[in-house]
């Protein structure tokens, strides 16, 4: 199986702050990288697929890059509703493993 | 709208089974891949099984294998995932996703609300 790691595990950031969340799979998984976002008590909620594709409806605050193994989330101007755990997927190979996740809070 | 609703969740101990189901509605069920997805207490989230939209070609996680098994009944539009020999770990929510693929792309766009499983003697 494809494993997925992601750095921070968590971060402590203000409201107007720039990050970057990395994700890395254990071998290439080519573009097929996606990014979720969860609050507490929620389903997740797709923000970025196929590695730099926003999905529709999400921010332009929120972009994605990277191919084969590294891949970053980046929040251009972090928001009050912003703060929330994410998780990067691949999609690469039919066991469509999830990392870790990130949790971003004030 | 596309909506997904689980249901069957429960308290179920060692060793039992359950049946979890997922309602489809807003969307053409029929040319729809469709996952399982779970997520135990504060932990992370954990991808279970996938079944391809004709029912044929299905995949699991390896901590299921063989104990969980998913389906479909296209003219209920409604995917189910079939629970046994139920483990203490297996307690988590679980929620349905719908897939959104072509070319580049396959991720999960829509995802129900999960149904609360817990496994307990």
């Amino acid at each position: 199986d494809i494993q997925m790691t992601q750095s921070p595990t968590s971060l402590s950031a203000s409201v107007g702050d720039r990050i970057t969340i990395t994700c890395r799979a254990s071998q290439s998984v080519d573009t097929y990288l996606n990014w979720y976002q969860q609050k507490p008590g929620k389903a997740p909620k797709v923000l970025i697929y196929a590695a730099s594709n926003l999905e529709s409806g999400v921010p332009s605050r929120f972009s994605g890059g990277g191919s084969g193994t590294d891949f970053t989330l980046t929040i251009s101007s972090l928001q009050p509703e912003d703060f929330a755990t994410y998780y990067c997927q691949q999609s690469y190979s039919t066991h469509f493993t999830f990392g870790p996740g990130t949790k971003v809070d004030l | 709208q596309v909506q997904l609703v689980e249901s069957g969740g429960g308290v179920v101990q060692p060793g039992g089974s359950l049946r979890l189901s997922c309602a489809a509605s807003g969307f053409t069920f029929t040319r729809n891949a469709m996952h399982w997805v779970r997520q135990a207490p504060g932990k992370g989230l954990e991808w279970v099984a996938f079944l391809r939209y004709d029912g044929n070609n299905q995949y699991y996680g390896d901590s299921v294998k063989g104990r969980f098994t998913i389906s479909r009944d296209n003219s209920k539009n409604t995917l189910y995932l079939q629970m046994t020999s139920l483990r203490p770990e297996d307690t988590a929510m679980y929620y349905c996703a719908k897939v959104r693929y072509g070319g580049d792309q396959y991720y999960f766009d829509n995802w129900g609300q999960g149904t609360l499983v817990t496994v307990s003697s």
